[in-house]
């Protein structure tokens, strides 16, 4: 199956700073990119969905001021978590897809753990 | 609105036991895709098998198998023999072909645990 990287793995930072979170299809080009969170014990939820060269999509009750996204290539997807707060501790996934089409299987990346003290 | 509900939390059997896993979905779209992927504790999502609407055909890969009813909506999950490495969390999702950007709609997750 296709390969998605997510860096870093983990991360610990202080209240107040940001974070930035990369996610890289290694083998194929996506144009599509997703971002997940997902909390202990939890299912996955969607935060936003980004295509190549545009604005990302956010789901309803992510504030987009908060967790901002760039998707600058086809290999390269960002988020960023601004002004981070003990509540974003959290469990961070990406994934990709290769096309538009919903035939078009999502591959997830390794996860990245957010701790924020 | 699409849905997915994975009823069992979570299901405990010792090894060797085969263990089936439920899942249901709800959609209005006649075009859909559905997923099973695995999350072992690492946190990775492995993708396990993806299945369309329009195919109905049960499906065996190894140990796994898949039995996917229309008539039910249900795409059901059997691991079979199972081992300790089998242990994780399984995420059955959904894709309609309507939603915008072909998003993933995922059920609770059901955890399995497989005993020595």
């Amino acid at each position: 199956g296709a390969v998605v990287s997510q860096h870093p793995s983990r991360v610990i930072c202080k209240s107040g700073t940001s974070v930035k979170i990369e996610c890289r299809s290694l083998d194929f080009q996506a144009t599509t990119m997703f971002w997940y969170r997902q909390f202990p014990k939890k299912s996955l939820m969607l935060m936003a969905t980004s295509n190549e060269g545009s604005k990302a999509t956010y789901e309803q009750g992510v504030e987009k001021d908060k967790f901002l996204i760039n998707h600058a290539s086809l290999t390269l997807s960002t988020l960023t978590v601004t002004s981070a707060h003990p509540e974003d501790s959290s469990f961070y996934i990406c994934s990709a897809k290769a096309s538009g089409r919903v035939s078009d299987t999502q591959y997830f990346g390794p996860g990245t753990r957010l701790t924020v003290l | 609105a699409q849905k997915v509900t994975q009823a069992q939390t979570e299901i405990s059997v010792v090894e060797k036991e085969d263990v089936t896993l439920d899942c249901v979905y709800e959609t209005r779209d006649t075009t859909y895709y559905l997923f099973w992927y695995k999350q072992p504790p690492s946190g990775e999502l492995v993708f396990l098998i993806r299945r369309n609407s329009f195919d109905e055909q049960n499906e065996i890969s190894g140990r796994y198998s898949w039995n996917f009813q229309k008539s039910t909506s249900s795409f059901n999950f059997t691991i079979t023999a199972s081992q300790v490495v089998d242990s994780a969390v399984y995420f059955c999702a959904l894709s309609e072909a309507r939603a915008a950007g072909n998003k993933l709609t995922f059920g609770g997750g059901t955890r399995v645990l497989v005993k020595p």
